[in-house]
C-alpha cells in the first residue's frame, strides 16, 4: 500500500490564483480530512469528509472547498489564494467513522502564496 | 481554549527511557487520550491512544492516572530518531475523528 499520497510537494501562487491540492489513500479508508499547519503552531482541521459524497467543515473552513467522490480521493480547492493561506497542507484518512482508528497522514503539501 | 497542557520541550538521553507528561484536567468521560508526534517535516505519526486504563504498543506506554486529568508518554529507549514534537490530544468518541492539536512537546534526544 502506498498509504496517503499529496501532491504536489511544494507550489508557490500568487494572490487571487486558485488551484487544487490532491488527496488520494488505497487503504479503502471511509474518513479522509484536511489540515494545515502554520510556522511553529499544531494542525487545525479545515474539512473532513465521513464518507463518498458527504463533507464538512473543520476549525478553519474559509477560503478552501472540498468534494469526496470517491473513496479515494479528497481534493482540497483554493478558489482564491490570499497570502493567509500560505501553510503546509497535511491529508489524513482513517478506517472507520469511531474516533479510536488511528489517523495516516500524507507527506504534506508546502504552498507558498505571495 | 487548549484542551491539554504539556511543557514545551525537554530533552532526553540516547538509551534512556523518556516520560512525556500531559494535564487534561477537563477530560470529560467519553473522550480519549492520543498521543502523535511529528518529526521535522513530515505529517504527524499516530502513537498510542487509551481511555481509562493503561496501554502499550511497541512504539510507547501510556499511563493515564485513576481520575484521568492527566496522563505520561514513555518511550522506553529513547533513540535519534524520536526527536520529534509530542502531541498529546483528547478528542471524544463521537467527534467523528476530528483532532485538536496543540503546540505540543519539542523532544529532543541527544547522544
Amino acid at each position: 500500500n502506498a498509504g496517503v499520497t499529496q501532491t504536489p510537494k511544494f507550489q508557490v501562487l500568487k494572490t487571487g490564483q486558485s488551484m487544487t491540492l490532491q488527496c488520494a489513500q488505497d487503504m479503502n479508508h471511509e474518513y479522509m480530512s484536511w489540515y494545515r499547519q502554520d510556522p511553529g503552531m499544531g494542525l487545525r482541521l479545515i474539512h473532513y469528509s465521513v464518507g463518498a459524497g458527504i463533507t464538512d467543515q473543520g476549525e478553519v473552513p474559509n477560503g478552501y472547498n472540498v468534494s469526496r467522490s470517491t473513496t479515494e480521493d479528497f481534493p482540497l480547492r483554493l478558489l482564491s489564494a490570499a497570502p493567509s493561506q500560505t501553510s503546509v497542507y497535511f491529508c489524513a484518512s482513517s478506517l472507520g467513522l469511531a474516533v479510536s482508528y488511528e489517523q495516516y497522514f500524507g507527506p504534506g503539501t508546502r504552498l507558498t502564496v505571495t | 481554549d487548549a484542551k491539554t497542557t504539556q511543557p514545551p520541550s525537554m530533552d532526553c538521553a540516547e538509551g534512556r527511557a523518556a516520560n512525556l507528561p500531559c494535564n487534561h484536567s477537563t477530560i470529560s468521560g467519553n473522550e480519549y487520550v492520543y498521543w502523535y508526534r511529528q518529526i521535522h517535516s513530515q505529517g504527524p505519526q499516530y502513537i498510542i491512544h487509551g481511555l481509562k486504563n493503561n496501554e502499550t504498543n511497541e512504539m510507547a506506554s501510556l499511563i493515564i492516572t485513576e481520575d484521568r486529568k492527566s496522563s505520561t508518554l514513555i518511550l522506553p529507549h529513547a533513540t535519534l530518531r524520536d526527536t520529534a514534537v509530542y502531541y498529546c490530544i483528547v478528542s471524544p468518541t463521537d467527534s467523528w475523528g476530528k483532532l485538536q492539536f496543540g503546540a505540543g512537546t519539542q523532544v529532543v534526544v541527544t547522544p
